[in-house]
């Protein structure tokens, strides 16, 4: 599974939009982008998915270009439950590698 | 619906002793991993069980190893626990032949190892 790079931490204020990009080089054509959420003494939980363009849910959304060595999770007016870390994930079939991910903290 | 549950929640060991980690998956999931958490960092796969057999593995010694059951629940088995050994265990469960790559978590059990 091809390693993932992001930022170790990021900060953010209530109300902006936080985009936290993540490369990953090496991705194989089964692979899927995959992005988690984990809260302090919690399990991760999953946000959201992609393969290639454009992927929106309720939550957030997912931006892969073309070449997919990378991709941007975007968290439209964060809030201050939005504090956590992101994990940013190359998966398929029997595969799931978590990196170190980016502690998001969101300021009043 | 009830999701995935992990007992105990935390747990005291000594060096050199046995552990079993139990999990129940969300209902209609069939497929359990198992993941080690330390400290700041990332989960890292430990194994994964479907139809009671280990399907896939990460790079853990063979001190780790796991079970499932007919109704899919799953244990977590330690041996000759390390002072290394102390992270939180979380297990995964998900539908075998699921469109997305969605691992439902638990809350995880704390070992901790003196």
């Amino acid at each position: 599974l091809a390693k993932t790079t992001q930022p170790i931490s990021m900060d953010s204020y209530e109300g902006q939009e936080v985009n936290i990009t993540c490369s990953h080089n090496n991705i194989a054509t089964n692979d899927y982008i995959t992005w988690y959420q984990q809260f302090p003494s919690q399990g991760p939980r999953f946000i959201i998915q992609g393969y290639k363009t454009k992927v929106t849910n309720e939550v957030a959304s997912l931006f892969i270009p073309a070449d997919r060595k990378s991709s941007t999770l975007s968290l439209p007016r964060v809030s201050l439950s939005d504090t956590a870390v992101y994990y940013c994930l190359v998966v398929r079939a029997g595969g799931m590698r978590f990196g170190a991910g980016t502690r998001l903290t969101v300021k009043p | 619906d009830a999701g995935v549950t992990q007992s105990p929640t935390h747990l005291i060991k000594t060096r050199g002793q046995q552990v079993t980690l139990r999990c129940s998956p969300k209902s209609g999931h069939d497929t359990v991993s198992w993941y080690q958490q330390a400290l700041g960092q990332g989960p890292q796969f430990i194994f994964q069980y479907y139809e009671e057999e280990e399907r896939q593995r990460g790079n853990f010694p063979d001190r780790f190893s796991g079970h499932q059951f007919p109704n899919y629940s799953s244990e977590l088995n330690v041996n000759a626990l390390l002072l290394g050994d102390s992270a939180l265990y979380l297990c995964a469960s998900s539908p075998a032949g699921a469109i997305l790559y969605e691992q439902y978590f638990g809350p995880g059990t704390r070992l901790t190892v003196t």
